[in-house]
């Protein structure tokens, strides 16, 4: 109930594309869902993130699709760049468990110049 | 953003010796900081959390007494990692979260070790 699924587990996009990473979930005390982008050898960055309130945010070409009754959540990434490439992470936490971030497993994405 | 700092980068170590890895928060104050081990193209693994002036609570299957984690402050957590064996090689990253109870994570750019 913990899990957090992630699919696809790599990604390989044209530049000028749209790479779409889905997310899915169990347990319904999560309420907070970020995204994380992480180069090789890099620690992970902060990319955007959504509460269960809303169901899409945007900043820049990053997009965030929340469907709460499906329990699943997705990264669109408009115009993608080769700088893109990237592995990214979706990831969710709930109150009192001092936070702590249940990881997804990782999406491997590629952008072809 | 926020700005988390590790220390070192990258260390290389003979087979029984300890490491000290430093995390610092650095213009912010973490109430809650976080260790992880990063396996290659693999997800994040939760260590162990650690809250400024408390003993750190370690996720099963992590030995605590392996892996010392002190948060003195609130914008300085370490991880010591003791008689260092070469499967404790891996890549260790921290992360803190922001003082006030907001939920972002701030990640450090992570310490790869490595035990020969």
């Amino acid at each position: 109930q913990q899990q957090v699924k992630q699919s696809p587990q790599s990604l390989i996009v044209q530049k000028g594309g749209i790479s779409i990473i889905n997310c899915a979930y169990e347990n319904t005390a999560f309420d907070y869902f970020p995204w994380y982008q992480q180069f090789p050898g890099k620690g992970p960055a902060l990319l955007i993130a959504i509460r269960p309130d809303v169901s899409e945010k945007k900043e820049g070409r990053f997009t965030i699709s929340f469907n709460k009754s499906a329990k699943q959540f997705s990264l669109h990434i408009m115009d993608s760049q080769p700088g893109d490439s990237a592995t990214y992470f979706c990831a969710a936490s709930m109150k009192g468990s001092a936070r702590q971030l249940t990881f997804g497993s990782g999406t491997q994405l590629t952008v072809l110049p | 953003g926020a700005v988390v700092s590790q220390h070192p980068s990258r260390v290389i170590c003979k087979s029984g010796t300890s490491v000290k890895i430093e995390c610092r928060s650095l213009d912010f104050q973490a109430t809650t900081m976080f260790w992880y081990r990063q396996f290659p193209k693999k997800s994040l693994m939760l260590m162990a959390t650690s809250n400024e002036g408390s003993k750190a609570t370690y996720e099963q299957g992590v030995e605590k007494d392996k892996f010392l984690i002190n948060h003195a402050s609130l914008t300085l957590s370490t991880l010591t990692v003791t008689s260092a064996h070469p499967e404790d090689s891996s890549f260790y990253i921290c992360s803190a979260r922001t003082h006030g109870g907001t939920d972002t994570q701030y990640f450090g750019p992570g310490t790869r070790l490595t035990v020969l």
